[in-house]
């Protein structure tokens, strides 16, 4: 079944470190993005790539790192400048030319 | 600066009654509009979804309205279930050039059976 695998489904972080949060998707989809949601703010963009090798910030970029080497992963690093890393955080595709966002099953990040 | 905005974080409806959950925008120039339903630690799934050229979308018990002079759109659920208990997320998005979606914070729907 064609599908966005999120990986770990829990995660936790100690302070001062990095952690990188999976998203692997085979709906053969060219824009990958990243959510965070905290409680009663939504959520809120973090980055975003439309192509391979190719990517822009969101809204709170700030304190997070992505990579886009393969059109089916987009994987993201949560980095020690991110001040206040709990969170669920949402993967998301689109196939080129659609409307939709497809999601994944979320992470959920939280601090030692 | 938020661009979409669910002005009522929760709603109680009765089973069978119509649910109306609303959203407001203030960007004109967003050109797509859906909406989503979700669960406590799962993914967001697609209910409903509208074109700015539009101003009605129905598919099955789901109905979306868009009103652009009011930067104005609702959902309208009927009739309402207790499975349909969940938290609607309206978002927006600019299909011409950055594709970025602006999601709402949200409104909790409680189907009371």
């Amino acid at each position: 079944d064609g599908g966005i695998t999120q990986s770990p489904k829990y995660l936790f972080r100690k302070e001062g470190q990095n952690v990188t949060l999976s998203c692997e998707q085979n709906l053969n989809h060219d824009a990958m993005y990243w959510y965070r949601q905290d409680p009663g703010q939504g959520l809120r963009l973090i980055y975003y790539s439309q192509i391979v090798n190719d990517f822009q910030k969101g809204d709170i970029a700030e304190g997070y790192s992505v990579s886009r080497e393969k059109k089916e992963s987009f994987p993201l690093t949560v980095t020690s400048a991110q001040k206040n890393p709990t969170a669920f955080y949402l993967c998301a595709s689109r196939r080129q030319g659609g409307e939709k966002l497809f999601f994944g099953s979320g992470t959920q990040l939280s601090v030692l | 600066d938020q661009q979409v905005k669910q002005n009522s974080p929760s709603l109680s409806v009765q089973e069978g009654r119509i649910s109306i959950l609303n959203c407001d925008y203030t960007n004109s120039m967003f050109d797509y509009f859906l909406w989503y339903k979700k669960y406590p630690a799962e993914g967001p799934t697609f209910l409903i979804s509208i074109s700015s050229i539009k101003d009605k979308n129905e598919d099955g018990r789901f109905t979306v309205f868009l009103n652009k002079s009011a930067k104005h759109l609702s959902l309208h659920i009927v009739p309402s279930q207790p499975g349909d208990s969940a938290v609607y997320f309206c978002a927006a998005s600019l299909t011409s050039g950055t594709y970025k979606y602006i999601f709402g914070t949200g409104t909790r729907l409680k189907v009371l059976a």
